[in-house]
């Protein structure tokens, strides 16, 4: 069976500071593991995606997550956060042809 | 292009009413997917549609009655809604299931009011 589980409901940045949102999985299968992000009454937008390929994969808006099985983790980072940043952000994993199973997500705030 | 297209944005409906809400795709993608979810939660997954057959039921009340008239299209239709059926709802595609490491493409949604 697979499961998800995000270490933060609510994580607070400055603007301009790195941001990093933890993601702990467990998978029976080699795992896809994915992060979206939905902002405030919106739909889900694919941040980015691991599928057994590199281990530090790169995503859209300067997010990028590192795949290290040895701790079960998927966290994603980001060198600088931005206003923009600010929404609710899902960590998911599929394992074999089971449905998404979804993190219970962050909250990212940025202050300026 | 990634885009899955969901009408209507919002919808306010009664208790009596019959409503349906609309999700489309043209990315060539043969599985569908209704999910639910209620305000700060992740969402749920209702119905999974794998080549216009329903593949997975995630034991939803029969008031929720999902429809897939053609690879591009799936529709869930609505009749008697309760309150606590308020909630976002939200269509996804992907590939087709049974392909591994497959990635879902979420539509923006529709905002469902039950009076």
């Amino acid at each position: 069976a697979q499961s998800v589980t995000q270490l933060d409901s609510h994580v607070s940045v400055s603007e301009g500071t790195p941001v990093l949102l933890r993601c702990n999985y467990s998978s029976s299968y080699s795992p896809s593991l994915f992060w979206y992000v939905q902002h405030p009454n919106k739909g889900l937008q694919l941040l980015l995606k691991y599928t057994s390929a590199a281990t530090l994969v790169k995503g859209i808006n300067g997010f990028e997550a590192e795949f290290k099985k040895s701790e079960t983790s998927f966290h994603l980072t980001k060198p600088s956060a931005h206003m923009s940043d600010a929404a609710e952000y899902f960590c998911v994993v599929l394992g074999g042809n089971t449905p998404l199973v979804f993190g219970k997500g962050t909250r990212l705030s940025v202050i300026a | 292009d990634t885009e899955v297209t969901q009408t209507p944005k919002h919808l306010v409906m009664g208790m009596t009413n019959k409503k349906s809400l609309k999700c489309e795709q043209h990315m060539g993608h043969r599985a569908m997917y209704w999910y639910k979810q209620k305000a700060k939660k992740p969402p749920e997954l209702m119905f999974v549609y794998s080549y216009e057959k329903l593949s997975i039921n995630e034991s939803v009340p029969s008031r929720f009655s999902p429809e897939c008239p053609n690879s591009s299209l799936l529709n869930l239709h609505l009749h008697a809604l309760q309150p606590e059926d308020s909630a976002l709802y939200l269509c996804a595609s992907s590939l087709g299931q049974g392909l591994p490491k497959e990635t879902q493409y979420f539509g923006p949604g529709t905002r469902l009011l039950v009076l």
